[in-house]
């Protein structure tokens, strides 16, 4: 079966310190890879998007970027953090018949 | 960009009660999906609907997905504390080849008291 993995579930940075939050994927090759942020347990706004190896989409213009080193590893990353940045991180996996998101970070900047 | 809308964006109600949720679109979209968060967890999908009319059944919750494929109905039958979460609607279209990607809707936050 396929899994999802991604960590840490909870983060604390300063603001301007770098960022990198992973996930990996088991059970599946090949897999269109996705990163969310999720503001005050709302609604899901897509970061990036991935559909191979060295693939990345950006959706929105921001302070982060997004890198897919290998076939089910993608890691969203940032030279240096803003307070805006905050928020709760998803990274899925999809196929036809929906999203596999993983258990989410949750980021504080201070 | 296509939009989802989701009402309510808030429901409080008893246990025992019956609710319904509702997305809708201005856009068509080739599926549209719900799905269920808890707090501090990722969205777990309940069900995806792709034909147009077509309805759902799972235990307590019916969905429909509107004959013109922009819209789309969630009904709990006697709700349930365990019923208590974050609900998120999310259209699918292809993009860009072989990329599949949705677009959420806020969601509705729905609280059954015992």
């Amino acid at each position: 079966s396929q899994t999802i993995h991604q960590w840490p579930a909870t983060l604390v940075q300063p603001v301007g310190s770098p960022l990198s939050l992973e996930c990996t994927v088991e059970g599946t090759s090949n897999p269109n890879l996705y990163w969310y942020r999720q503001a005050a347990g709302r609604g899901l706004q897509l970061l990036f998007y991935s559909v191979g190896i060295g693939q990345i989409s950006s959706e929105v213009p921001q302070n982060l970027s997004a890198s897919r080193p290998q076939d089910r590893q993608f890691i969203l990353s940032s030279k240096k953090l803003l307070l805006s940045d905050s928020g709760f991180y998803l990274c899925a996996w999809s196929s036809w018949l929906g999203y596999t998101f993983g258990s989410g970070t949750r980021l504080t900047v201070v | 960009t296509q939009l989802l809308e989701q009402s309510p964006q808030f429901l409080s109600i008893q246990e025992g009660e019956n609710l319904t949720v509702y997305c809708n679109s201005s856009s068509v979209f080739s599926s549209l999906q719900w799905y269920r968060q808890e707090p501090g967890e990722g969205p777990v999908l309940l069900v995806t609907v792709v034909t147009g009319g077509e309805v759902k059944k799972l235990k307590r919750l019916t969905f429909q997905f509107g004959d013109a494929r922009k819209d789309s109905s969630l009904h709990i039958t006697a709700a349930q504390p365990g019923d208590t979460g974050l609900y998120l609607c999310a259209g699918g279209r292809i993009s860009g080849g072989s990329n599949y990607k949705l677009t959420f809707g806020k969601g509705t936050l729905l609280t059954v008291n015992p």
